[in-house]
């Protein structure tokens, strides 16, 4: 089975500090996502990946960046959090036909 | 613009009662439509992937199906631990990504 591991399950941050999540797979998939979820507004891409340094910009990328230097691994980036950026981020990989493999999430609070 | 919807928001069941879960779509272009299960805390988990209209797929008590513009999950004498929030996802023809729906809020009251 494909794993997606997220470093933090919670983190508790101030408004302004930079903040990195990261997120390893150990299924050498070329395709990884950056998602956020908040209450009533469902799943939102924030960034994704076709390869090593590879990025596109997903729905909503303002306030974000990422880094993809090696194949299995995909950073989250917040330049200056804000507390609206307070919600729970889920990362994930891809294949046609099982779409995607998320990790167990990291719920960020900015303070 | 593509778009999924799912409904209701949230559902309440007995024990045992069946009911269903609707998500709707509009998107130009199906590759996939996805369903998912996520618990309190933790990141969405695959179901079930469906292609074409008239596509079933069953596992345990879930079965999804699938037309033209809507898919459903008929949850058939539900249990406690099917709680959880129910996801929908389609997949476009373009790009890499997938459009979520909103998600169903299940709850099964014992």
């Amino acid at each position: 089975d494909v794993k997606v591991t997220q470093s933090s399950r919670y983190l508790v941050k101030r408004t302004g500090e930079k903040v990195f999540l990261e997120c390893v797979q150990d299924m050498d998939h070329e395709n990884m996502f950056w998602y956020r979820q908040d209450p009533g507004l469902g799943l939102r891409l924030i960034y994704f990946s076709y390869d090593v340094k590879m990025k596109e910009k997903g729905d909503i990328p303002e306030g974000y960046s990422v880094s993809r230097e090696k194949k299995e691994r995909f950073s989250l980036i917040l330049e200056s959090a804000s507390t609206n950026q307070t919600s729970m981020y889920l990362c994930a990989t891809a294949t046609p036909n099982y779409g995607y493999t998320f990790g167990s999430g990291t719920r960020l609070t900015v303070v | 613009e593509d778009q999924v919807t799912q409904s209701p928001e949230a559902l309440r069941l007995q024990e045992g009662e069946s009911s269903s879960l609707n998500c709707s779509y509009t998107v130009s272009g199906l590759r996939g439509l996805f369903w998912y299960r996520q618990d309190p805390g933790k990141g969405p988990e695959f179901l079930f992937t469906l292609y074409s209209a008239g596509e079933e797929k069953e596992k345990e008590r879930l079965k999804a199906t699938l037309t033209k513009k809507e898919s459903f999950l008929h949850i058939t004498a539900p249990k406690p631990e099917d709680s959880a929030t129910y996801l929908c996802a389609v997949r476009r023809n373009y790009g890499q990504n997938f459009v979520f729906g909103p998600g169903t809020r299940l709850s099964v009251l014992p």
